[in-house]
């Protein structure tokens, strides 16, 4: 199993100003990684998908990158809307053996 | 717009069954391979299982596997879990969620509201 492991468990900055979150694999996955912003009682949503691509809808102030083991989300001017929690997925292999990291908490400072 | 509208949840006591339902609407349903994601109460999340556009090719985790069945009606626009053999540890909310692209892109667009499992005695 590929384990994502996420860091810092919790982020906290001011809004207006940066973030950058993290997302490492213990094995490479290529740019097979998504990233979702989940807010509380709600689904998760799509924000980033090969790695650096945003899906349909997500603002430009969001922005993926990374390959192989190492990856960023970063967050270039926080809006009061971006306070939730950031999960990783990795999904490389064929058949599926789809792994999530366990999140970043985003929260204002 | 896409609406993936889940119901079938509740409490069930280990060992029982509960068949999830996902009905969709807004978009072409035959088109999509579809997935089963939960989330244990405050935890992390886990992938459950994948079914494609035809429903002749499933895969499930680990976890899940030769307890669960994911399956799907094109005709009615509605994905399905079944899930037997309940244990404590099943207890979380599912979600139903669209792929994607299968194979290529197994990540996971649009997601249902979510609906609660609760494995207790």
């Amino acid at each position: 199993e590929i384990v994502m492991t996420q860091s810092p468990a919790t982020l906290s900055v001011s809004p207006g100003e940066r973030a950058t979150l993290s997302c490492r694999a213990s094995q490479s996955v290529s740019s097979n990684l998504a990233w979702y912003q989940q807010k509380p009682g709600q689904a998760p949503r799509l924000l980033i998908y090969g790695a650096s691509t945003r899906a349909t809808g997500i603002p430009a102030r969001f922005s993926g990158s990374g390959s192989g083991t190492e990856f960023t989300l970063t967050i270039s001017s926080l809006q009061s809307e971006d306070f939730a929690v950031y999960f990783c997925q990795q999904y490389n292999r064929w058949p599926p053996e789809i792994t999530f990291g366990q999140g970043t908490r985003l929260e204002i400072k | 717009e896409v609406q993936l509208l889940q119901s079938g949840g509740g409490l069930v006591q280990p060992g029982g069954s509960l068949r999830l339902s996902c009905a969709a609407s807004g978009f072409t349903f035959s088109s999509y391979a579809m997935s089963w994601v939960r989330q244990a109460p405050g935890k992390g999340l886990e992938w459950v299982s994948v079914i494609s556009v035809s429903g002749g090719s499933t895969y499930y985790a680990d976890s899940v596997k030769g307890r669960f069945t994911i399956s799907r009606d094109n005709s009615k626009n509605t994905l399905y879990l079944q899930m037997n053999s309940l244990r404590a540890d099943d207890t979380a909310v599912y979600y139903c969620a669209t792929v994607q692209q299968w194979v290529v892109q197994t990540c996971f667009d649009y997601w249902g509201q979510g609906t609660l499992v609760n494995v207790s005695s």
